[in-house]
């Protein structure tokens, strides 16, 4: 497809389980975003891959959230032992087929994970 | 640092009548403004942007918004809404010198028949 396409739509783990979460972003996309999105309110932004680079991950809540993109173009979240404050949707983004700044964003879907 | 304010959590309007959803940022440096539009179990998807020039930019769906400087202030609008906008809308702004962009709370724009 053309757009960016995230996996699974939902999952639900159980409190202490680890968790993988999958964006494949739009191709020549140089710029992957993860952001997460809590009931109600705005996307707050957890970390920023440039190709393979992690250029900003102060976002992360914690050591046990974890992002990578080994060579420049699906992106893995990571987050260890969930809590049930992590139940929210993830939403990846891409942008930038020149690295553009101004370049908007394109949205996933979103995962929704529910910690129980 | 950056952010955006959206002072309304609910924007509701009559189909054929004008709309407005408001937004101001802060930040550092020069700003890139967008608007992004959220439906229900859906991503958000792209509407409009500001980077430099005019002042009124236009984009998807017959919407607008206009950047004041002064103000701080980037507000969506749209002449005429349609039951088909109600959704939720998001105000976004990146520092030129920053990678991420922070996102307002969001409006619920409901547009009746």
């Amino acid at each position: 497809g053309a757009g960016v396409s995230q996996s699974p739509r939902y999952k639900v783990a159980k409190r202490g389980q680890d968790v993988a979460l999958r964006c494949d972003p739009i191709s020549g996309h140089v710029s992957l975003f993860w952001y997460q999105q809590a009931l109600g309110q705005g996307p707050e932004f957890l970390t920023y891959f440039q190709n393979e680079a992690q250029l900003d991950k102060s976002g992360l809540p914690s050591d046990r959230f974890f992002a990578e993109r080994p060579e420049g173009s699906v992106s893995t979240l990571k987050i260890q032992r969930t809590q049930q404050e992590d139940s929210a949707v993830y939403l990846c983004a891409s942008s930038s087929p020149g690295g553009a700044q101004n370049s908007p964003l394109h949205f996933g879907n979103g995962t929704r994970l529910t910690v129980t | 640092a950056q952010s955006v304010a959206q002072p309304e959590d609910q924007v509701n309007v009559a189909e054929g009548n004008p709309l407005t959803v408001k937004c101001t940022y802060s930040v550092s440096g020069n700003p890139y403004l967008f608007w992004y539009v959220q439906y229900p179990n859906r991503g958000l998807q792209f509407l409009l942007k500001y980077i430099t020039g005019d002042n009124l930019v236009k984009g998807s769906y017959g919407f607008e918004a206009e950047f004041n400087k002064s103000q701080t202030s980037f507000h969506l609008k749209k002449p005429s809404a349609l039951v088909s906008d109600s959704a939720l809308y998001f105000c976004a702004v990146r520092d030129t010198n920053a990678g991420k962009s922070t996102f307002g709370d969001g409006t619920t724009l409901t547009v009746k028949p």
